[in-house]
């Protein structure tokens, strides 16, 4: 059974960092691209960052470049967000996920909360 | 950064009619590019169609998705009521950004 379970959520003032970790099981962790994906209370789905089968190429969107940093270790089946710089409008839930088709699998979402 | 907009933000329909949900991207994409998605609360996210028109593993035949260019368009036949949830589509595996719509709701009428 595919599991995905992150962790390494909470509350964090502005400007401050936190590490998000993914926890991967039942599947071949090393041939698949892993994403992360966040959601904001109230609102619609947002694809924050993506990172290859290798680990060498990654993506983000517009709103977190330059601030977060995706990886991996195949070896210990993780995947990892480091979040720096955080800002009020990043509190989400942010979900690790396997979104290749023909099949998607996603986290329960861990919580993070920027505030003061 | 390609932006995808989809319509209408809302669509109420009763059971066993069928829904048509619009994607618009902001320049044109391949048609292996764009999924969409089923979003209820508290649950995860499903996959539906990927590749434009290809179903995703477990979902019936009720859904269908197709277009090319920049729009690209999500059928329901024959709406049953755990298809009342919002929609998404987006920007899948090869594209350099996955970017999400903003989401339809679909809602019982």
């Amino acid at each position: 059974e595919v599991q995905l379970v992150e962790s390494g959520g909470g509350l964090v003032q502005p400007g401050g960092s936190l590490r998000l970790s993914c926890a991967a099981s039942g599947f071949s962790f090393s041939n698949y691209w892993m994403h992360w994906v966040r959601q904001a209370p109230e609102k619609g789905l947002v694809w924050v960052a993506n990172i290859n089968s290798d680990g060498r190429v990654t993506q983000y969107a517009d709103s977190v470049k330059g601030r977060f940093t995706i990886s991996r270790d195949n070896a210990e089946k993780m995947l990892y967000l480091q979040m720096n710089s955080l800002r009020d409008e990043d509190t989400a839930v942010y979900y690790c996920a396997r979104l290749a088709g023909p099949r998607d699998y996603w986290g329960q979402g861990t919580l993070v909360t920027v505030s003061s | 950064e390609i932006v995808l907009t989809q319509s209408p933000g809302t669509l109420s329909l009763s059971p066993g009619e069928r829904a048509t949900l619009s994607c618009r991207a902001s320049q044109s994409i391949g048609s292996s590019y764009l999924a969409w998605y089923h979003h209820k609360p508290g649950q995860a996210p499903r996959l539906l169609i990927y590749d434009t028109f290809s179903r995703a593993t477990g979902i019936p035949d009720r859904f269908s998705g197709s277009g090319s260019g920049t729009d690209f368009s999500l059928t329901i036949n024959r709406l049953e009521p755990e298809d009342f949830a919002v929609y998404y589509c987006q920007l899948h595996s090869g594209a350099p950004q996955n970017t999400f719509g903003q989401g339809t709701k679909l809602e019982i009428k």
